[in-house]
């Protein structure tokens, strides 16, 4: 069964100071792994994907890596508006169009 | 601006009435899906369709139904065999590419409580 797990399940940083989220799968043929971040009350805003392991993307302070079992989100420097829920997926077989394979999130609080 | 609207925001459910969330994109793209989010949760993937007029259950689709009528239109109806309903509901789509994973454009979410 495919499944994604992320930990840990809350985070909480001093501004300022950086840590790693996990997010560890397992899927029959990756198609691709997601990141989203998640404000209270809003819709998931896509972050990145990863399609291969070795893979690897940043956005201002947030980078995403990737291997054969896991991707991590790596924040240096955090800010007080980085505190959010993230949220890992996945996209599992060999068609087009599959759903997403969703953990259950690392909510991120940054206090300044 | 291209985007997906879910609508209403917020919506009440009486006992034993069905209620419908809207969702509509002007992305042009094939793909749709509703998701269903617990509080601490991730999220549960309800039913999704690849292209007009034809849909597959997702892993928690008892008590929920959709249509997909319109390229640009996948409602869903909440029914009354639904017994715990309270959640956070958003809907998704995508464009299919045969390359690699596509990722999910999110709308904004309807949260629906029982009254």
């Amino acid at each position: 069964e495919d499944q994604v797990t992320q930990s840990p399940e809350a985070l909480r940083l001093q501004e300022g100071e950086s840590s790693s989220l996990n997010c560890s799968y397992t899927v029959s043929g990756l198609r691709g792994l997601f990141w989203y971040r998640q404000d209270p009350g809003k819709g998931p805003e896509f972050l990145f994907t990863l399609y291969s392991a070795g893979e690897e993307k940043e956005k201002e302070r947030l980078k995403a890596t990737l291997t054969k079992k896991e991707s991590f989100l790596h924040i240096t420097a955090p800010k007080p508006e980085d505190s959010a829920t993230y949220l890992c997926a996945v996209q599992a077989g060999d068609q087009a169009g599959t759903a997403l394979i969703f953990g259950k999130g690392t909510t991120l609080s940054v206090s300044s | 601006d291209g985007g997906i609207t879910q609508s209403p925001k917020y919506l009440f459910r009486k006992e034993g009435q069905n209620v419908t969330l809207s969702c509509e994109q002007n992305l042009n793209h094939d793909a749709m899906y509703w998701y269903r989010q617990d509080p601490g949760q991730g999220l549960r993937l309800i039913y999704y369709s690849q292209i007009v007029n034809d849909f597959q259950k997702g892993d928690i689709a008892e008590g929920y139904s959709v249509s997909r009528e319109k390229k640009e239109s996948f409602p869903l109806t909440v029914t009354s065999a639904q017994k715990n309903p309270t959640a956070f509901y958003l809907c998704a789509s995508s464009h299919p590419n045969r390359v690699g994973g596509e990722k999910l454009f999110f709308g904004s979410g309807t949260q629906l409580s029982v009254l």
